[in-house]
């Protein structure tokens, strides 16, 4: 099973809101990863967790937490977001953070609407 | 330093006809190259990987691509296009463990 799940598929929220997107792999896999994609981009990197430890924050502002609980779930919590944070977030998954060849899977993603 | 080019923004060919997406990478060592398809809508699904085995990649769904070094290419192609391949192409070279480096992706259009 290759599969990475992500709930919720869409969400709207306001910008005194706080809400939290989740991620779930059975692969085994010890490196969590989020992502955000704007519209007609590549991905951009936000954060990286291995070993249930976060190993890398690409400067990303501190209204986007990162959580890691165990080796099977990461969550993603937002607060106070602005418009501009509207966007789909993808996380994804690998075997682990120190091989070049270990391709990553990525969930469906969450469209995420800030109002 | 780590980049890919991918050479065409959109791509456009008839159901049926071959389907080429141009690549170049830069990289001061032996990279690891993906491909990776994106329909609308969807996460990223993982076509192929060049990880220094063999130089000619089978993917899934007949996609294949080939690692030039002296080129620095990694095209991908496909004998015959499906109109189910209308999609967002990402070439992605990995410089370290973690760290993809995306080109800036290909839209491919297949027209019936």
């Amino acid at each position: 099973d290759t599969e990475v799940t992500q709930t919720p598929k869409h969400l709207v929220m306001g910008m005194t809101n706080k809400k939290s997107l989740k991620c779930e792999q059975h692969m085994g896999h010890r490196a969590m990863y989020w992502y955000k994609q704007k519209a007609k981009k590549p991905p951009e990197l936000m954060f990286v967790y291995s070993y249930e430890k976060l190993s890398i924050n690409e400067s990303v502002p501190s209204r986007f937490s990162p959580e890691c609980p165990n080796s099977s779930l990461l969550n993603l919590h937002l607060h106070a977001l602005q418009p501009e944070d509207s966007a789909l977030y993808l996380c994804a998954s690998s075997q682990d953070d120190q091989g070049i060849y270990y391709e990553q899977y990525f969930g469906p993603g969450t469209r995420l609407t800030v109002t | 330093a780590q980049s890919v080019t991918q050479l065409d923004s959109h791509v456009s060919v008839s159901e049926g006809t071959p389907v080429l997406l141009r690549c170049n990478y830069s990289s001061s060592y032996s990279p690891s190259l993906f491909w990776y398809v994106q329909h609308p809508n969807k996460g990223l699904q993982l076509l192929l990987k060049y990880t220094s085995a063999a130089t000619l990649v089978k993917g899934i769904n007949g996609f294949e691509a080939e690692f030039k070094k002296s080129e620095t290419s990694f095209h991908l192609t496909k004998p015959s296009a499906h109109m189910s391949d209308a999609a967002e192409y990402f070439c992605v070279v990995t410089p370290s463990s973690y760290k993809l480096i995306f080109g800036s992706g290909t839209r491919l259009l297949v027209r019936p």
